[in-house]
């Protein structure tokens, strides 16, 4: 079992580009959350989803974020258009319907 | 509002020291905690939860709800628990939401 898988694993890219962040949750499992980590912040939550369906996207700093989950087995987080204070460690985690959440390697994105 | 406080960014002991690690939260609702952990080049990865009051790598955690804790122990710190921590709160919306603190890292020197 490879677990959450995200891609890719690194991202550079120019300021005002659009990036996009890409997670597969582990089979079987219902619930998947997007996280961002930095030293200031922690890890925060963006949203996460159940069932495919957005259930809270609070934690989405700002509209050009979104995030999508078009089927059980994948789901995407875009920002367009980038700039440096979005540069983070991008967490993707799925949950069964239990209290743990599994996460996936982190997606390192850089902003200049 | 539901928080989860970490006063530690970095915490550093020698190995052998004893080690805790302070969360505290603030929720109005009945806590359940989580302590997470993800160690150099790993996924961050679940280490306990107060529910289970269970000890995992030699690591403890109780819940005081009178002083709004749950705080990691460890009588005798090894070099291989050197990782960043995170002190975890569930929030009962129905769903697995979790809200972290904001980490400390543990370094354990020889």
């Amino acid at each position: 079992d490879a677990g959450v898988i995200q891609s890719p694993r690194h991202e550079v890219t120019e300021m005002g580009q659009e990036v996009t962040l890409r997670c597969k949750p582990i089979s079987g499992h219902n619930s998947l959350f997007w996280y961002r980590q930095t030293m200031m912040r922690g890890l925060e939550l963006l949203i996460y989803f159940n069932n495919n369906v957005p259930i809270d996207d609070s934690g989405m700093p700002e509209d050009r974020f979104s995030a999508k989950m078009p089927n059980a087995s994948f789901s995407t987080l875009k920002i367009q258009p980038s700039e440096p204070r979005d540069s983070a460690v991008y967490f993707c985690a799925s949950s069964p319907e239990t209290y743990e959440q599994y996460f996936g390697p982190g997606t390192r994105l850089t902003v200049t | 509002a539901q928080r989860v406080t970490q006063p530690e960014k970095l915490l550093s002991v020698f190995k052998g020291a004893p080690v805790e690690l302070k969360c505290n939260y603030s929720y109005s609702g009945s806590p359940e905690l989580f302590w997470y952990v993800q160690y150099s080049r790993q996924r961050l990865q679940l280490l306990l939860r107060h529910i289970s009051r269970e000890s995992i790598k030699g690591f403890t955690a109780d819940l005081n709800k009178g002083e709004t804790s749950f705080h990691l122990k460890k009588p005798f710190a090894q070099e291989e628990d050197s990782a960043m921590y995170y002190c975890a709160l569930r929030v009962n919306t129905g769903f697995q939401k979790l809200v972290f603190g904001t980490g400390t890292r543990l370094l354990v020197s020889p």
